[in-house]
């Protein structure tokens, strides 16, 4: 039974620091790992997908890590700005069976002006 | 493009009651998915559909049944509401199983 668990539950910095967010998973038997950003009361949008060959994928400011050996995947936002305040949710993607998608609880980052 | 797409937005029901839950998607996907979130209890899988003319069970499927319209639709559907229904619904879709997914901007549903 996959699990995926992100650390830490909130994050509070100031303006322009650059941060890393964690999640881990216990099966190491997965297709991808999708980053994604929620904000309040909204939907999810999808920030980065890792493919399980890759180790990293970058979009702008953002850069993901992926080490499938270790169960391991770390966003890494550069400079943060109070725009960049949401919840980041990491799910890794197992294919066909019940849990195609197991979604971490998620990090609420606050980015203080 | 629209993207996915979910109607309603907001829902209140009485305990009992049904109703069906609408999703489009106009990227020409093929796998479409539902989720709740809860608090505490993080996003979960629902049912899917990996291709048009076929669903599955995900992690928590009772109480609910999915019909795959078409090819840009998926619809869930509670027949007897209870309040551990209560939740917020999110639909996705994705162009295969195993690619990127796309989310809805959710229903948020109550059971009185």
């Amino acid at each position: 039974k996959q699990e995926v668990t992100q650390i830490p539950a909130a994050l509070s910095v100031p303006e322009g620091e650059n941060l890393v967010l964690n999640c881990s998973f216990t099966d190491s038997a997965i297709y991808n790992l999708q980053w994604f950003r929620q904000d309040p009361g909204k939907g999810l949008t999808s920030l980065l997908l890792i493919q399980s060959s890759q180790r990293e994928q970058t979009s702008g400011r953002l850069n993901a890590s992926l080490d499938k050996s270790s169960g391991r995947s770390t966003l890494y936002i550069a400079a943060s700005q109070p725009g960049d305040s949401a919840t980041y949710l990491c799910a890794v993607n197992a294919g066909t069976g019940r849990r195609a998608l197991t979604f971490g609880s998620g990090t609420r980052l606050q980015v203080q002006p | 493009n629209a993207g996915v797409t979910q109607t309603p937005k907001f829902q209140v029901l009485k305990t009992g009651q049904s109703m069906t839950l609408q999703c489009a998607q106009d990227m020409n996907h093929n796998s479409m998915y539902w989720y709740r979130q809860d608090p505490g209890m993080g996003l979960r899988l629902i049912y899917y559909s990996a291709s048009e003319g076929t669903t599955d069970k995900g992690e928590v499927p009772n109480g609910y049944n999915v019909s795959r319209l078409n090819k840009r639709e998926f619809s869930l559907r509670l027949e007897s509401a209870a309040p551990s229904q209560t939740s917020v619904y999110f639909c996705a879709s994705s162009e295969l199983i195993y690619n990127e997914q796309f989310f809805g901007p959710g229903t948020r549903l109550t059971v009185l």
